[in-house]
């Protein structure tokens, strides 16, 4: 099937602790996102990447990091410089361009939890 | 700035009843509109879509409606069901180059049974 995987689902970290969550789609979509979710929030956009080897900042990339190596990967690092890394980290995939371009398929979300 | 808004938080609806789940947009630029349904645990999925050029589109049991004028998005659910209980976003964007979609914050529907 094809589909976005994130993972881990869950994950506990200790202050002044790196985390990378891991995003592979297998939708051969140009495109992928990290979104942040938090409660009662809707999406805010971390970081963005249209092609391989290429990454742009959204609107709270503060505190995050990125690599595109590969077409189906993009992980993101949650640095410890990320004031309140507690949240739901969503990874989504799209088209760039032409028809289906912004129709985000995501995937089941992350959780991380900073003790 | 611009945003994209919606007008309340929860919904609470009985089963079988038609739901109406309302947006605003205060960005004109945007001609680009998607519903998405989000289920607890779970990522956002599309539901529908509507293009600034259409005041109404229908999909299954779902209908979306714009109104540019009053800049005003809504999504009908017909005959609600407890599956469709979720977290509903809409999300706009403009269709030119380097456009990004801008969410809601999401409203919940409840659904009685």
């Amino acid at each position: 099937d094809g589909g976005i995987t994130q993972s881990p689902k869950y994950l506990f970290r200790k202050e002044g602790q790196n985390v990378t969550l891991s995003c592979e789609q297998n939708l051969n979509h140009d495109a992928m996102y990290w979104y942040r979710q938090d409660p009662g929030q809707g999406l805010r956009l971390i970081y963005y990447s249209q092609i391989v080897n290429d990454f742009q900042k959204g609107d709270i990339a503060e505190g995050y990091s990125v690599s595109r190596e590969k077409k189906e990967s993009f992980p993101l690092t949650v640095t410890s410089a990320q004031k309140n890394p507690t949240a739901f980290y969503l990874c989504a995939s799209s088209n760039w361009q032409g028809a289906g371009a912004n129709v985000l398929t995501f995937g089941a979300g992350s959780r991380l939890t900073v003790l | 700035g611009e945003s994209v808004g919606l007008h309340l938080p929860t919904l609470s609806v009985q089963e079988g009843d038609n739901s109406i789940i309302n947006c605003a947009y205060s960005n004109s630029a945007s001609d680009y509109f998607i519903w998405y349904k989000q289920e607890s645990g779970k990522g956002p999925q599309f539901i529908i879509d509507i293009r600034s050029n259409m005041d109404k589109r229908q999909g299954q049991r779902v209908t979306v409606l714009l109104n540019k004028t009053v800049k005003h998005l809504s999504l009908q659910i017909a005959a609600t069901q407890p599956g469709d209980s979720a977290v509903y976003f809409c999300a706009e964007t403009s269709t030119g180059a380097n456009s990004k979609l801008t969410f809601g914050k999401g409203i919940t529907l409840s659904v009685r049974p």
